[in-house]
């Protein structure tokens, strides 16, 4: 069964450094989108991709962050200049065609020190 | 700003017994909800869709209250393998997801 894969597992930065989060979506999906969860805390929605752009991000998602999709596969989150509050899970999903489900990744567990 | 509220539990219950929790959501416009579970540490994992009144599969049965503004999830014959947080979902505007914060579900042996 395909799965939603996400790189790395687990990713530790200093303060200040620009992190890359990486996602495969399964094959034949076509939107996208980025949720983080702060542990002990609820899943939060940070943003949405369809069709090579921004559909939708939440208040969470500003300047510091940003997506891309720079080739057929890949799915990428950037958070520039990490602060220690951006510490924590984030799962990328998507969503096929016809339907509203989304299916989540293992997600990335960042560790901002 | 939409909401959804769950009761964060925990709920502890025997083997084999039946659990039901409820969500509330505050998208009086809202059309689209999911259960999802989730293990600690791990991904949401889709339980159920509910798009109309309810959804049943197996041992777990959704339903839905439109005036009342609430979701329940009823569990028959709890097993082990079902103790996970329950996430109550609201599909915001067929667009993004927003989460509840969980209902604690531990099924003791």
């Amino acid at each position: 069964e395909p799965e939603v894969t996400q790189t790395p597992s687990h990713q530790v930065t200093q303060m200040g450094q620009e992190v890359i989060l990486r996602c495969v979506p399964i094959s034949n999906h076509l939107y996208f989108y980025w949720y983080r969860q702060i542990l002990g805390q609820k899943v939060e929605f940070l943003v949405s991709f369809y069709n090579n752009e921004i559909s939708e991000k939440s208040e969470i998602f500003d300047d510091q962050f940003s997506v891309e999709r720079p080739d057929g596969s890949n799915f990428t989150l950037k958070i520039r200049s990490t602060k220690l509050e951006d510490s924590a899970m984030y799962f990328c999903a998507s969503t096929p065609v016809g339907t509203y489900e989304q299916y989540f990744g293992p997600g990335t567990r960042l560790t901002v020190t | 700003r939409k909401e959804v509220e769950q009761d964060p539990g925990p709920f502890n219950v025997p083997e084999g017994a039946t659990v039901a929790f409820n969500c509330t959501y505050s998208n009086s416009a809202s059309q689209s909800f999911f259960w999802y579970r989730q293990d600690c540490r791990k991904e949401p994992k889709l339980l159920m869709s509910v798009y109309s009144s309810g959804n049943e599969d197996g041992r777990f049965t959704a339903q839905l209250n439109r005036a009342s503004q609430y979701i329940s999830l009823l569990i028959r014959d709890s097993k082990l393998s079902d103790s996970a947080t329950y996430l109550c979902v609201d599909l915001n505007y067929g667009q993004n997801f927003v989460f509840g914060p969980g209902t604690r579900l531990s099924v003791l042996p």
